[in-house]
């Protein structure tokens, strides 16, 4: 079972933030937490990942709560290519079982 | 290549017959992970190689399905005997690195149908 909760879906102006929303409750002290996404028919893209610090890089923002039982993932400025399926994962860094559950669907609107 | 390449990306079989997917991984990476993704479902793990040490097969559903990856590079996921329940999409993914923590870098997949 995927360790996280996630909403099944959300909707984005363009142009605006997206800011999608995961709970960890259960996040074990050497757990990161990872995002990825995937674009229908493609295979999932990396986006970013941390521990307990706030992230960003070139594609979005991560910011976890002090307690490290939720985060969420910034994209500044959603564009329509950013129309996709958003997975929050839990993980030991070392662990080959990445668990996907069923993400939240983002759907960036003109 | 620039990214990880998978063959074929579409795959219609006989039910019982044997099939061979492919995964070429980026260049450098050691660590190779195959995933199966039915449709509108998450990811489901199966298998796991890094480097030269033994893979880690706990996700394979059943013996039918194997896995080999030579010179630690290219892979190969065999599946014997094939079920309709194994129509899916077939991903493989690579890391620099031990457990990914860099992030994995997927394929585009095989999408395996068994008529």
């Amino acid at each position: 079972d995927a360790k996280t909760t996630q909403p099944p879906s959300m909707d984005c102006a363009e142009g605006r933030a997206a800011n999608l929303p995961c709970n960890h409750s259960t996040i074990s002290g050497n757990e990161y937490v990872y995002w990825y996404r995937q674009i229908h028919s493609q295979g999932p893209q990396y986006i970013i990942h941390g521990l307990k610090n706030n992230e960003t890089n070139e594609m979005a923002s991560l910011i976890i709560t002090e307690d490290r039982k939720s985060s969420t993932l910034i994209l500044p400025h959603a564009t329509l290519r950013d129309t996709a399926v958003y997975y929050c994962i839990v993980r030991v860094y070392d662990n080959n079982d990445m668990r996907f559950g069923a993400g939240t669907r983002l759907t960036v609107k003109p | 290549g620039a990214g990880v390449s998978q063959s074929p990306s579409n795959k219609v079989t006989e039910k019982g017959k044997d099939v061979e997917l492919r995964c070429d991984p980026i260049s450098g990476h050691t660590a190779l992970y195959w995933y199966r993704q039915s449709l509108g479902q998450g990811l489901e793990f199966l298998i796991y190689f890094q480097g030269n040490s033994a893979p880690d097969k706990s996700g394979l559903p059943s013996d039918r399905f194997s896995a080999e990856r030579t010179g630690g590079s290219v892979s190969t996921l065999t599946i014997q005997r094939t079920q309709q329940e194994d129509s899916a999409v077939y991903l493989c993914a690579s890391s620099f690195g031990s457990g990914g923590l860099y992030g994995y870098t997927f394929g585009s997949g095989t999408r395996l149908t068994v008529v």
